[in-house]
């Protein structure tokens, strides 16, 4: 099974700042198959990010993702009050998919 | 815009069997080209995949879970469900029931709000 680390646990910004999220595959993605979702208090998951950079539909342009390989990366290149929740990377390359355990952005 | 609401006893006790049901907005759960997941979070931890069923009936399950899981449909209802058998405590986690295939078959782009169960005599 992959296991994914996210890091930072939690990141501290201001309204304004770019965020950077990283997760890192115990192995490589032979393909870019990797996901990110946001999470707010009390909410389902929401897919953000599909194919390691494709934005799904209605994610706004300021969320960006990016790498291969290991480790891959989540912009969110100025930050609105309502980006500030927990985000979670996934992988759907190896069997059985996994989830990362989550960054939380809260505001500083 | 599908919508998913998950329905089922919020308390369960040890060694009993798990039951959920994810009711389906719109008639996509009868067509082709979309997967039907449950997935669960821990309290204050990360998600983990359950399991599948896709459209025609066959499905795929969490090798961690596979023992213990059956996912089924009933698309003239608008419908899929989960049982979790001889459960523990380790098994209290919020459920969702989820859809994928739009983009994948394990990318996840929409999902039901989310109910806690609680495993606990």
């Amino acid at each position: 099974e992959i296991v994914l680390t996210q890091s930072p646990g939690t990141l501290s910004l201001s309204p304004g700042d770019r965020a950077t999220l990283s997760c890192r595959a115990s192995q490589s993605l032979t393909t870019t198959y990797l996901a990110w979702y946001q999470q707010r208090p009390g909410q389902a998951p929401r897919l953000l990010i599909h194919s390691a950079s494709r934005r799904a539909t209605g994610i706004p342009e300021r969320f960006s993702g990016s790498g291969s390989g290991t480790d891959f990366t989540l912009t969110i290149s100025r930050l609105e009050p309502e980006d500030f929740a927990v985000y979670f990377c996934q992988q759907y390359g190896g069997s059985p998919n996994t989830f990362g355990q989550g960054s939380k952005l809260e505001i500083k | 815009q599908v919508q998913l609401q998950e329905s089922g006893p919020g308390l369960v006790k040890p060694s009993q069997t798990l039951s959920l049901t994810c009711s389906v907005s719109d008639d996509s759960i009868k067509s082709g080209g979309y997967y039907w997941s449950w997935i669960r979070q821990h309290p204050g931890k990360g998600l983990e995949w359950i399991g599948f069923i896709y459209y025609s009936g066959s499905t795929d399950y969490n090798p961690s879970l596979k023992s213990r899981v059956t996912i089924s449909s009933d698309t003239s209802q608008r419908e899929f469900s989960l049982k979790l058998t001889s459960v523990s405590v380790a098994d209290t986690a919020v459920y969702y029931c989820a859809r994928s295939g739009r983009y994948g078959g394990y990318i996840f782009d929409s999902w039901g709000q989310g109910t806690l169960v609680t495993v606990s005599s």
